[in-house]
């Protein structure tokens, strides 16, 4: 059962600027870090976002993540092909001691 | 380079049991919470449990609370996950996942391949 709640999809052209709402509550984005997660398909999640808006090494400045209240989200700017992913916001839960993830959104390049 | 390599899923029957490992290398294990994560087929993630980096504080997701068991090895730089009465529902990819800090409260940042866990007759 998902606690945080994105939209199902999300789509741009190359060069865009797409970007994923995380809604939450109190309990998760409200009081704790969120992150980010990018999956192309077949593979393993990979960090893209920690602590809110911090970019791991090697994780291109077109990504970029902010929080506000309980709701986070991650903006891609210059959108590129390889962009094409299932993308995931995740926080700890207070109330329910575990993590959370979001639904997930799929991006698609036009 | 940090990594992780799980093992040990595999077919089994509807009220059988398995045993999860994964073997971090690359980083200092001891130092860091861990987690097992889960993607049923053509789903998205779920966290299924965490523990704490002595292995003293253990987490649970209410989906398999009193039927999984997670635990780990510091010495061996091995994470486990011990899985009994499983159901339909438990067959997914399990991924083992690093925590950011030391802190269970914190995120994950490196993820494991994963193992997969078929439950079926």
């Amino acid at each position: 059962q998902s606690v945080l709640t994105q939209p199902p999809s999300a789509s741009g052209t190359p060069g865009q600027r797409v970007t994923i709402s995380c809604s939450g509550s109190s309990s998760n984005i409200g009081s704790n870090f969120v992150y980010w997660y990018q999956q192309l398909p077949g593979t393993a999640p990979k960090l893209l976002i920690y602590r809110n808006n911090q970019r791991p090494s090697g994780v291109p400045d077109r990504f970029s993540g902010s929080k506000s209240g309980t709701s986070a989200s991650l903006a891609i700017s210059g959108l590129r092909s390889e962009d094409e992913a299932d993308y995931y916001c995740a926080a700890w839960d207070d109330t329910l001691s575990g993590y959370v993830f979001g639904t997930g959104t799929k991006v698609t390049v036009l | 380079e940090v990594q992780l390599l799980e093992s040990g899923g595999g077919l089994v029957q509807p009220g059988g049991s398995l045993r999860l490992s994964c073997v971090g290398s690359g980083f200092t294990f001891s130092t860091y919470a861990m987690s097992w994560v889960r993607q049923a087929p053509g789903k998205g993630l779920e966290w299924v449990s965490g523990i704490s980096v002595s292995g003293g504080n253990t987490y649970y997701a209410d989906s398999v609370k009193g039927r999984f068991t997670v635990s780990r090895d510091n010495s061996k730089n091995t994470l486990f996950l011990q899985l009994n009465s499983l159901r339909a529902e438990d067959t997914a990819v399990y991924h083992c996942a690093k925590g950011d800090s030391s802190s269970i409260y914190y995120g994950m940042d490196v993820w494991g391949q994963g193992t997969t866990v078929t439950v079926s007759s």
